[in-house]
This record gives C-alpha cells, structure tokens and sequence, in this order.
C-alpha cells in the first residue's frame, strides 16, 4: 500500500514568511509524528499526535510553530515568521497505534525548507 | 537527559570490509532500541530493531546489531559491505513506554567499489 507522503518536497521562502508543510500518513495509522533533521543533526522530535490530539508538543522549539491533523489523517505543520534557523529537513512519520516505541514508526520522505 | 550518541559521522571502506557502527544511550531504564537506513533519494526506513529477547538481532540486507545492556550500546554490524550499502545510518531508542524516538546524529557510510 502507499506509503507516508509530504508535501512539498521543496520549500524556499524568504524570511518573516509563513509556510505550511503537510504529510498524509499510512491510511489507518492513528499516531502521526513531526521531525526535524537540521544539517549534520539526528532527527529531533517536535509533535506527536494520537488521532486528531496532540497530546506531546514538548518538541516545538518556539510558539512561531504549530500543528494539527484533521480527520485522524492529514498533518499540517504551520511556522509563521519564518527564521533562517528553521531551514531543515522535516519529516513526518506515522505509526498504527503510537502507544509505545515498539510500534513500528514509518517515514515519509521529508521537506527539505530554505529560508533565505 | 536521555541521549543517543554515533561517535563514527564519516566511514569510508572498500567493498568486502567488515563494517561496524557504533550507538551507546543514555538512559538507565528499560529501552527499544533501531537502526534505521536512509539510502540517497529513498526515505528512511528500519533496518532493524531490538526490544527484549536474544540481544543479537539480524535485520534485512546482512546487517545484524547487538545489545550490550553493561555497556548501553548496540552497534550495527555487517561482515562484507558491498557498493549499495552506501548510506546514512540512524541509531534510535524508545525510553520505556513512550512513543518517542531520540535519534543518533547518523553515520554517513561510504562503500567504495
């Protein structure tokens, strides 16, 4: 079946810009995770949904970013005003029940986003 | 705080050498520990994974990693790369119960012909 899909797979914007990134999981994947891979960086967590809750922000470096999933499907990840400290790589990953890590998380692959 | 270090960023070796990539955490509890993959253009995708049982686990292509619970390691290893095995490797571990994965900063891996 189809796969973990972001869009876009590109962005560059100005700086002060805002910019939504989405990611349509696995159908029937109930838990929905946002990461950030900065250059030369691991993956950092930033949101983790179950269904359309989001019960562990604890990730999201500033209040410029947000995200919320509608339908127990489609994730958007929203940073307003844009910073040049923002440009990464941001992926999303999705699991079937998310309770706990032995859950098999499956990645998408990524938007790459360039502030400039 | 809870961490997982890859002390190998850059490894170069020619086809057939022995491979073996390095992951220690930082957690004293229980942990699930991963190795994902991401080969150039592809997603990133699990290689393997350990969460209790047999500390030696075998995943897909050869690679097989092994938990050392006294030391908090579990490096990746495979006898005889080969050119395809050219990739970026993630460590990751699961504290716990928790869902969330804390990610190594990867080991680009470069298998000369």
């Amino acid at each position: 079946g189809a796969g973990v899909s972001q869009s876009p797979s590109n962005k560059v914007t100005e700086k002060g810009k805002d910019v939504e990134l989405r990611c349509d999981p696995i159908s029937g994947h109930t838990a929905l995770y946002w990461y950030r891979q900065s250059l030369g960086q691991g993956l950092e967590f930033l949101i983790y949904f179950q269904g359309n809750s989001a019960p562990d922000k604890s990730g999201l470096p500033s209040d410029r970013f947000s995200a919320e999933r509608t339908g127990g499907s489609v994730s958007t990840l929203t940073i307003q005003r844009t910073q040049q400290e923002d440009s990464a790589v941001y992926l999303c990953a999705s699991s079937f029940l998310g309770q706990t890590s032995t859950d098999t998380q499956y990645f998408g692959p990524g938007t790459r986003l360039t502030v400039l | 705080a809870q961490s997982v270090s890859q002390h190998n960023h850059h490894v170069i070796l020619s086809e057939a050498a022995s491979l073996e990539l390095g992951c220690n955490y930082s957690y004293g509890g229980t942990v699930n520990l991963f190795w994902y993959v991401q080969y150039p253009g592809q997603h990133l995708q699990l290689l393997l994974k350990y969460f209790s049982g047999d500390p030696l686990v075998k995943g897909i292509k050869g690679f097989e990693a092994e938990f050392i619970k006294s030391k908090f390691s579990f490096n990746l290893r495979k006898p005889s790369v080969q050119w395809s095995d050219t990739a970026e490797y993630f460590c990751a571990a699961g504290m716990d119960s928790s869902y969330k994965l804390i990610f190594g900063s990867g080991t680009r891996l470069l298998v000369r012909p």
